[in-house]
């Protein structure tokens, strides 16, 4: 069975521009999960997707992210524009039910550098 | 708002040595708490979790004892192997809610 696969695994883009990570859940997964880590930093929650519905988008900085999960499968995060204080490491993670009750299975993660 | 803290790293040790990483959490209720560890390369793993007051959870030789007066929820091994070196994250997660709160990361590595 495929893992949580996360795209690219690395990324160097200039402060303003664009950048999209994204995340592959484990097939039939429902739930699905951001979270980042910036400059070695706890790991913090930035959104929670069940199907393509947003739980809880509370962790989101601020409107600079944008987060989609097209038809309840794969999703995106889109940095637009990319400042300095982005940079970080940021994990995907889905599970069947509650991660309370099975095990929530993170990706690798997405290094983002914006220099 | 919640919160959780960790013993701050990295700690090295030699292989065989007794391993204990503090961890210890602040929630308005009662919360599960989670040890994941990240090895090289590779995403967190959930290591092991305990759903509530005096839950031991245990896992690969790896246990935390759940302890709602000290607030704690510390890992420990008897004996630590080269295999071990990883990041281990001590996590909270609120009754109710669907998200964890982590610690910082402690990094471990065991020298043979």
């Amino acid at each position: 069975e495929a893992g949580v696969t996360q795209f690219p695994s690395h990324s160097v883009i200039e402060k303003g521009q664009t950048v999209t990570l994204r995340c592959d859940p484990i097939s039939g997964h429902d739930n699905l999960y951001w979270y980042r880590r910036v400059m070695g930093k706890e790991i913090k929650f930035l959104l929670h997707f069940v199907k393509e519905s947003k739980q809880d988008e509370s962790g989101m900085p601020n409107n600079r992210f944008l987060a989609e999960r097209t038809g309840g499968t794969y999703s995106t995060l889109k940095v637009q524009p990319a400042e300095l204080e982005d940079s970080g490491v940021y994990f995907c993670a889905s599970s069947h039910y509650s991660f309370l009750y099975t095990e929530a299975f993170f990706g690798q993660g997405t290094r983002l550098t914006v220099v | 708002g919640d919160s959780v803290t960790q013993m701050e790293g990295p700690v090295t040790l030699s292989e065989e040595a007794f391993l204990t990483i503090n961890c210890t959490y602040t929630a308005t209720g009662y919360p599960s708490l989670f040890w994941y560890v990240q090895y090289p390369g590779e995403g967190l793993q959930l290591l092991l979790k305990a759903t509530k007051a005096d839950d031991k959870g245990s896992n690969k030789g790896f246990e935390a004892t759940y302890r709602k007066e000290t607030t704690s929820f510390h890992l420990e091994k008897g004996s630590v192997q080269v295999s071990d070196s990883a990041v281990y994250f001590c996590a909270l997660s609120d009754q109710g809610a669907q998200k964890l709160v982590f610690g910082q990361g402690t990094r471990l590595t065991i020298n043979p």
